[in-house]
């Protein structure tokens, strides 16, 4: 069974400051891994994943995610943040042994101060 | 490409009744789509998976005959919450692929129905 534990719950920044969203996932066989933003009472939008090949992934709005295997790790980072990066975060893993069903950590909530 | 949408976007309904929100691929055939549910400031938690065509996979703990899945075709598939109760009131979202297994597709989301249950 796979797992995702993303480590902060919520993460206050000011803007123009960089962040970074951690995510440490458990699985048994070869993973895929993903972040998806989602704004207040929206669905998600896919930010970034990582299938195979480079393990440093770059993603929209200037957030890239890099993976580490034998950390098992895969955090999210952006070097400046926007007032409308505010939002909630959540990191993904999807394993074939899983029907490439999603695997979705608890969420961090990123709140971007002026 | 790859536009996934749900209708209705918000629906309040009686406690008692049944109500059916529908989600669709707008742009690309889904051979499989997925239906999940997400409480207030908290993660997806996948209810189910539907293949076109075959009876949909329930998760450990979702009545499937409370949650009524039904994927006739590679565009559509609608989730009726039947008998609603005030604890039925979630955020309903779907997702849709391409196919499932063998060869990955990632999901692609839709916007999401607020379920209400007066």
């Amino acid at each position: 069974a796979q797992s995702v534990t993303q480590l902060d719950s919520q993460v206050p920044v000011f803007e123009e400051a960089p962040v970074e969203l951690r995510c440490n996932y458990s699985s048994s066989v070869s993973v895929y891994l993903f972040w998806y933003v989602q704004y207040p009472n929206q669905g998600l939008q896919l930010l970034l994943k990582y299938l195979s090949g480079s393990t440093l992934v770059k993603g929209i709005n200037g957030f890239e995610a890099e993976f580490n295997k034998s950390q098992t790790s895969f955090h999210l980072r952006k070097p400046s943040v926007h007032i409308s990066d505010t939002a909630e975060y959540f990191c993904a893993v999807s394993d074939k042994a899983a029907g490439n069903k999603l695997t979705f950590g608890g969420g961090t909530r990123v709140l971007v101060k002026p | 490409g790859a536009v996934v949408s749900q209708h209705p976007s918000r629906v309040i309904c009686k406690s008692g009744t049944s109500v059916k929100i529908e989600c669709r691929s707008l742009d690309f055939q889904a051979t499989t789509m997925f239906w999940y549910r997400q409480f207030p400031k908290q993660s997806l938690m996948l209810m189910a998976t539907s293949n076109e065509g075959s009876k949909a996979t329930y998760e450990q703990g979702v009545e499937k005959d409370k949650f009524l899945i039904n994927h006739a075709s590679l565009t559509l598939s609608t989730l009726t919450v039947t008998s609603a109760h005030p604890e039925d009131s979630s955020f309903y979202i779907c997702s849709a692929s391409r196919t499932s297994g063998g060869r990955f597709y990632e999901q692609y989301f839709g916007p999401g129905t607020r379920l209400t249950v007066t």
